[in-house]
């Protein structure tokens, strides 16, 4: 089955820039998108299509590809953007798969 | 603004059927978007379980494909999972999603979730 791996946590420092990777195979031939989760709460889009934001989401949260790895960064990072991330892609054989998720810590 | 809202049993015995519902509001249901179910066990990640349309065509996770059945109630604006013969290993946070309809799929508006717990 396909899998996307990421790093089970990242920690930033306040105002500091936060980087979430994504790594799979054939991740380049698909288009990544970025889920935020807080804890209780419901998963958030916060980018689509390897590096649209949708309306509403800030403009620190950026996303971007290279080969197979997608990455979500987090510029000015700020103690309400602790979370756990997920990266999710889509192709017409694997259908949704998600990554393993990322604990960003904000110390 | 679309809202999705999980209602169903929060309590299932093993080998029994897990049966959920997701109504929406703020919006038709008879859109050109798909309609998804995902879960979370405890402490764990994501897991897409399956997708219907409103005419009934519906895709399913080839891991649960064996047990799952989606359906879908156009004049109630609802959606519904059904997951038989459980386990514990079911037990999670069940969201009902809406697929994007901007190009490839993702998932733009979910439920607020509910926890079914598989136990006896």
């Amino acid at each position: 089955s396909y899998e996307l791996t990421q790093p089970p946590s990242v920690s930033v420092s306040p105002g500091q820039t936060a980087s979430i990777t994504c790594s799979g195979d054939t991740l380049g031939n698909k288009y990544a998108c970025w889920y935020l989760q807080k804890p209780g709460q419901s998963p958030v889009l916060v980018i689509y299509q390897d590096n649209k934001r949708p309306s509403g989401i800030p403009e620190r949260f950026s996303g971007s590809k290279s080969g197979n790895t997608a990455t979500l960064t987090i510029s000015g990072t700020q103690a309400m953007d602790e979370a756990d991330y997920y990266c999710q892609a889509w192709d017409s054989s694997t259908y949704y798969v998600f990554g393993t998720g990322t604990k960003v810590t904000v110390l | 603004q679309v809202q999705l809202q999980e209602s169903g049993p929060g309590l299932v015995t093993p080998s029994g059927t897990l049966s959920l519902t997701c109504g929406v509001s703020g919006g038709s249901i008879s859109t050109s978007n798909w309609w998804s179910w995902v879960r979370q066990p405890p402490g764990k990640g994501l897991e897409w379980i399956g997708e219907i349309y409103h005419g009934g065509t519906a895709t399913y996770n080839p891991s649960l494909k064996s047990r799952v059945t989606m359906s879908v109630a156009r004049s109630k604006d609802q959606f519904s999972l059904r997951l038989n013969s459980v386990t514990a290993a079911d037990t999670a946070v069940y969201y009902c999603a809406r697929v994007s309809v901007a190009g490839i799929p993702f998932f733009d508006y979910w439920g607020q979730g509910t926890l079914v717990t598989v136990s006896s």
